[in-house]
């Protein structure tokens, strides 16, 4: 599986857009990107995936560029109960659907 | 959504003592379910692959014989930590995925946290 690079923290300030990116160079032409969550102390919380289009949900956006070694979450409008450590996570078509996580991105939402 | 449980969410044991902790898909069924563990300010560490009706697959690293997985049925996994020592304490997460999806998200149970004393 690709590795995935991601910068140890962000903040944001609250009612902003939180953009979260996510390095993966070395992705390979039928590995998906995952995005999920871990709020503290709970299981991760799937949030949404990509092949090579952006794609949109009612929790995010991704923009996944155009070589597909790179890729950005967007959080249109941060609340404080989105601080939370942000996984972005490629996965193989066959691999029996494993993810190996990476450290992750932990976003803090400032009042 | 699919929603996952585990049983218990704390576990406190004395070391030596062998802890199962159960992971079942409520709404949905599971031929494959996976276990983590997590250590403190660290990510999640994929330990094995439950598959319902045949043994489970370890990662590089994981002692089978430590911990134990049973996958009997299409909604439950079991991980048991046997002969559990202090080093053994630690966040276990399972997750599942569904057997009907067709994008194969995983959807991860709340987790358990096992202090060995």
């Amino acid at each position: 599986d690709a590795k995935t690079t991601q910068p140890p923290s962000m903040d944001c300030a609250e009612g902003r857009a939180a953009n979260l990116p996510c390095n993966h160079s070395t992705i390979s032409g039928n590995e998906y990107v995952y995005w999920y969550r871990q709020i503290h102390s709970q299981g991760p919380q799937y949030i949404i995936h990509g092949l090579k289009n952006n794609e949109t949900n009612e929790m995010a956006s991704l923009i996944i560029t155009e070589d597909r070694k790179s890729s950005t979450l967007i959080l249109p409008h941060a609340t404080l109960r989105d601080t939370a450590v942000y996984y972005c996570i490629v996965r193989g078509l066959y691999n029996f659907n494993k993810f190996y996580f990476g450290s992750g991105t932990k976003l803090n939402v400032k009042p | 959504g699919a929603v996952v449980s585990q049983h218990p969410s704390r576990v406190i044991c004395k070391s030596g003592t062998s802890v199962k902790i159960e992971c079942r898909s409520l709404d949905f069924q599971a031929t494959t379910m996976f276990w983590y563990r997590q250590f403190p300010k660290q990510s999640l560490m994929l330990m094995a692959t439950s598959n319902e009706g045949s043994k489970a697959t370890y990662e590089q690293g994981v002692e089978k014989d430590k911990f134990l997985i049973n996958h009997a049925s299409l909604t439950l996994s079991t991980l048991t930590v046997t002969s559990a020592h202090p080093e053994d304490s630690s966040f276990y997460i399972c997750s599942a995925n569904p057997t009907s999806s067709s994008i194969n998200e995983q959807f991860f149970g709340p987790g358990t946290r096992l202090t060995v004393l």
